[in-house]
């Protein structure tokens, strides 16, 4: 069974650079897997950050950007801010329209 | 713009069957991909599966670890899709989200998402 991987817990100063991954258990991550990235406020509903590995939603901030990185599908976010502070998933397309979601990785900013 | 309503009963009994719709408003829901996507309280996302219907093309797959209980299906005239689970245990407990999917030859990502509603399987 394919499990994607993510930090559990991440945190960042305001102003400052994080960098989250998104990794599968066996194998690596690569620009046909579609790579995609959710942020989720608890008690709201995901929100499309990134897409196609590298594309950013309609309305997402700049500072936000996709990648490959080595293996791993990375989410980038730059100048760090207090509403940043959220859970982040990202989804990995395995073909025939089957979808795989990380486990998240929760976003402190302090 | 489109927008997505979940509904259905937020209290199911444990061993029946779970059963909710996604209302597609402002849009056709033919011709596009449509999926469902739990999540357990204090937990992550995970994807149920999908259905595609286009004419006389219908297209669904599931997430092999609830395929043997899931359905998922379409009503056009009414411009909704449902969810089916069967045999549901305490661990179905869940929000559930309905999402549309934008897919294509090289991109595949929810990009409009329900708010949500939550099931809880308890007797």
């Amino acid at each position: 069974q394919t499990v994607v991987t993510q930090e559990p817990s991440f945190s960042v100063s305001p102003g400052g650079t994080v960098t989250l991954t998104c990794g599968l258990s066996s194998g690596s991550v690569s620009t046909s897997h579609y790579t995609s990235w959710y942020q989720q406020i608890p008690g709201q509903a995901p929100r499309t950050l990134i897409y196609s590995t590298n594309t950013r939603s309609s309305g997402v901030s700049d500072r936000f950007s996709g990648s490959i990185l080595g293996n791993k599908a990375a989410l980038t976010i730059t100048g760090a801010q207090a509403d940043d502070e959220s859970d982040y998933y990202c989804v990995l397309y395995m073909g025939s329209g089957i979808s795989v979601f990380g486990g998240g990785t929760k976003l402190t900013v302090l | 713009q489109v927008q997505l309503q979940e509904s259905g009963p937020g209290l199911v009994k444990p061993s029946e069957t779970l059963s909710l719709t996604c209302t597609v408003s402002g849009g056709s829901i033919s011709s596009y991909y449509w999926s469902w996507i739990r999540q357990p309280p204090g937990k992550g996302l995970e994807w149920i599966g999908y259905i595609y219907y286009s004419g006389s093309t219908k297209s669904t797959n599931y997430n092999p670890s609830l395929k043997s209980r899931v359905t998922i299906s379409v009503d056009t005239s009414k411009n909704q899709f449902s969810l089916k689970l069967s045999s549901v245990t305490a661990a179905d407990t869940a929000v559930y989200y309905c999402a549309r999917i934008s897919g294509g030859t090289y991109h595949w990502y929810f990009d409009l998402w329900g708010r949500g509603t939550l099931v809880t399987v308890s007797s």
